[in-house]
């Protein structure tokens, strides 16, 4: 099974930073990687798949980035809303495994 | 639009049999397949099945002794079955649907979840 690990788990910025996020596939996955954004007490919410491709309605603040096993979320001048849990999954193969999530807190 | 919501009882004793209903609206279950995804309280996600659009299933190697999903599509309902249920099955039970693009699967709408405790 492909595992995938997160890091960091947790990390406290200002609105206005950037901040990035990476995800370590254990084996190659072609590129075939997601990320969702999840606010206490909501659903996950998709932001990217593909490694880079943005969901519909996300803002251009968020991007995606990598290939083969190592990839990255970046998001470009935080917004108040943006402080939530960020979760990757590996989207190649089953079991769709998900990292272990990053909590983005405010500094 | 697309709409997903689970539905099932709220709490469930140890060693019994946790029976979930995953209502979906938007879309037929003969074109995409439907996950089912489960959150501890304070932990991260976990995912636990695929019903694919033909009705085959996929398992998490590490459920798939007590677990079954399987659907009913003229209702448009996605089921899923647990047995042996623990303490550590205390959990948020969500259903999301399947897409892929670009060789990349994911899921792209998401019920609202339901809270399952075990507990006696």
């Amino acid at each position: 099974d492909i595992q995938m690990t997160q890091s960091p788990t947790s990390l406290a910025a200002s609105v206005g930073e950037s901040v990035t996020i990476t995800c370590l596939a254990s084996e190659d996955i072609y590129g075939s990687l997601v990320w969702y954004q999840q606010k206490p007490g909501k659903s996950p919410q998709l932001l990217i798949y593909g490694a880079t491709i943005l969901e519909d309605g996300i803002p251009s603040r968020f991007s995606g980035s990598g290939s083969d096993t190592q990839y990255s979320l970046k998001i470009n001048s935080l917004q108040p809303e943006d402080f939530a849990s960020y979760y990757c999954q590996n989207g190649l193969s089953t079991p769709r495994t998900f990292g272990a999530g990053t909590k983005l807190e405010l500094k | 639009q697309v709409q997903l919501k689970e539905s099932g009882p709220g709490l469930v004793q140890p060693s019994e049999t946790l029976s979930l209903t995953c209502t979906v609206s938007g879309f037929s279950l003969t074109s995409y397949g439907v996950n089912w995804v489960r959150q501890p309280p304070g932990k991260g996600l976990e995912w636990m099945g695929t019903i694919w659009n033909d009705g085959s299933t996929d398992y998490n190697s590490a459920l798939k002794s007590r677990l079954s999903i399987s659907r009913d599509t003229s209702k448009s309902q996605v089921f899923l079955k647990m047995n042996s249920l623990q303490t550590e099955d205390t959990a948020i039970y969500l259903c999301a649907r399947d897409r892929v693009n670009y060789g990349s699967y994911y899921f792209d709408y998401w019920g609202q979840g339901v809270m399952v405790t075990v507990s006696s």
